[in-house]
């Protein structure tokens, strides 16, 4: 059984630009969640999606956005970036949402931006 | 408010040592889950472990054992008889209406 696919793997942008970022969760899996993870912060809460629709969202601005595919997979991007946006991006996938069941994380995508 | 701490920043045993992670949890909720993961230098988040908060059976899994008490607010992990390949960063994690992970633990197992 295939794991969760994060493409791409690192990326690197100028401030200014955008990204977008992919994830293809476990087959049968229909909860995707993003996080990101800096040396200052830690990991932190982006949002989840289940059955394309936004669950949940942390404490981020605007520029933070994502959707749902109706296959599941998920796409998080990064308008207008800026240098505090260097991070790793993680996505989980579980079955169900609300921590009902495990999530299971992908290698994710290092991005700097530069 | 939610809020998950790991009081210790890093350690650092030989290997065949025992080590506990500590785990310290807020949250209003009576419903929630709690969750350890480690990762490694690849910088995966590998699974370990889920409890719910009406599940506080204590449990061990080869090396591994988890001890939930609810009383305390407390959810912590122990490896039995450490191995190098344990060395990675650990994070606890709580879960209600999103999810907050502690600062996470290096774990530095010597040969």
């Amino acid at each position: 059984k295939a794991g969760v696919t994060q493409t791409p793997r690192y990326l690197i942008k100028t401030r200014g630009q955008q990204v977008t970022l992919s994830c293809s969760p476990i087959s049968g899996h229909r909860s995707v969640s993003w996080y990101q993870q800096t040396p200052g912060q830690g990991l932190q809460f982006l949002f989840e999606y289940f059955s394309e629709t936004q669950r949940n969202k942390g404490n981020f601005p605007g520029r933070f956005s994502g959707r749902q595919f109706s296959n599941s997979r998920s796409e998080m991007n990064v308008s207008t970036l800026e240098l505090g946006d260097s991070a790793l991006y993680l996505c989980a996938s579980s079955f169900r949402t609300g921590g009902i069941t495990e999530a299971f994380f992908g290698q994710g995508t290092r991005l700097t931006v530069v | 408010a939610q809020k998950v701490t790991q009081a210790q920043t890093e350690i650092s045993v030989v290997e065949k040592e025992d080590v506990t992670l500590d785990c310290v949890y807020e949250t209003r909720d009576t419903t929630y889950y709690l969750f350890w993961y480690k990762q490694p230098p690849s910088g995966e988040l590998v699974f370990l472990i889920r409890r719910n908060s009406f599940d506080e059976q204590n449990e061990i899994s080869g090396r591994y054992s988890w001890n939930f008490q609810k009383s305390t607010s407390s959810f912590n992990f122990t490896i039995t008889a450490s191995q190098v390949v344990d060395s990675a960063v650990y994070f606890c994690a709580l879960r209600d209406n999103d999810m907050r992970f502690g600062a996470g633990t290096r774990l530095t197992v010597k040969p």
